[in-house]
């Protein structure tokens, strides 16, 4: 079992470029999460699913897509990226809501 | 979702215990009590998740008072591999409830040798 893997693990972009990260799962789970953290700070969570064919905003949504493409991969989207977006993205997973969440080791992402 | 305060750092030498305590004055009745782990460059481990008194595992016990208002996460004798941020959270756990859970600044536990 891989648990959690996340693509890429490091990534710069300038300032109005997109890119997706990538986050699958292999441990058959419903729920799927993606968080940021900023330095020195906790995890806020972004976007989430429930179950395959659902998402739902957390506590920092703007300037972010998520697609839940399959109950195995969940991706995040950064249509036009910002400075602000410069953070540390975890991705995880879990059996359903309330259990144990299993981490992603995180991307780590610099906008100039 | 309920609030969480902890300490912001704590320092320890190996072998002792440490306690962290955390505070949830607003937990709801079904709300969980759950407990993370971050080293550095790496995501959150969960170590331990309880509702009331006590739990024990291989790695900790926690430890609920009857009003559930707070909370204490105990690590038997620690060694310097246990270096890390700590984080408490409630939610709704166990599969009942809440999807999101709310991560705070954590506890950064130093171990010194």
């Amino acid at each position: 079992n891989a648990g959690v893997t996340q693509t890429p693990k490091f990534q710069v972009l300038k300032t109005g470029q997109s890119m997706t990260l990538q986050c699958a799962q292999d441990m058959n789970h419903n729920s799927m999460y993606w968080y940021r953290q900023d330095p020195g700070m906790g995890l806020r969570l972004i976007y989430y699913s429930a179950s395959e064919g659902t998402t739902d905003k957390g506590e920092v949504p703007n300037g972010y897509n998520v697609s839940r493409l399959n109950k195995r991969e969940f991706s995040l989207r950064l249509e036009s990226a910002a400075p602000s977006q410069t953070s540390v993205y975890f991705c995880a997973s879990c059996r359903d809501r309330g259990n144990e969440q299993f981490f992603g080791p995180g991307t780590r992402l610099t906008v100039l | 979702l309920a609030k969480t305060t902890q300490p912001i750092s704590m320092d320890s030498y190996e072998g002792q215990e440490v306690n962290i305590t955390c505070s949830h004055n607003n937990i709801a009745t079904n709300d969980y009590i759950t407990w993370y782990q971050q080293f550095p460059s790496q995501g959150p481990r969960f170590i331990i998740q309880g509702y009331k008194t006590k739990v024990t595992n291989e790695v900790a016990s926690l430890f609920i008072p009857a009003d559930r208002k707070s909370s204490t996460l105990s690590l038997p004798r620690v060694s310097l591999s246990d270096t890390a941020v700590y984080y408490c959270l409630v939610g709704e756990g166990s599969g009942a409830g809440s999807y999101q859970l709310t991560f705070g600044k954590g506890t950064k536990l130093s171990v010194i040798p």
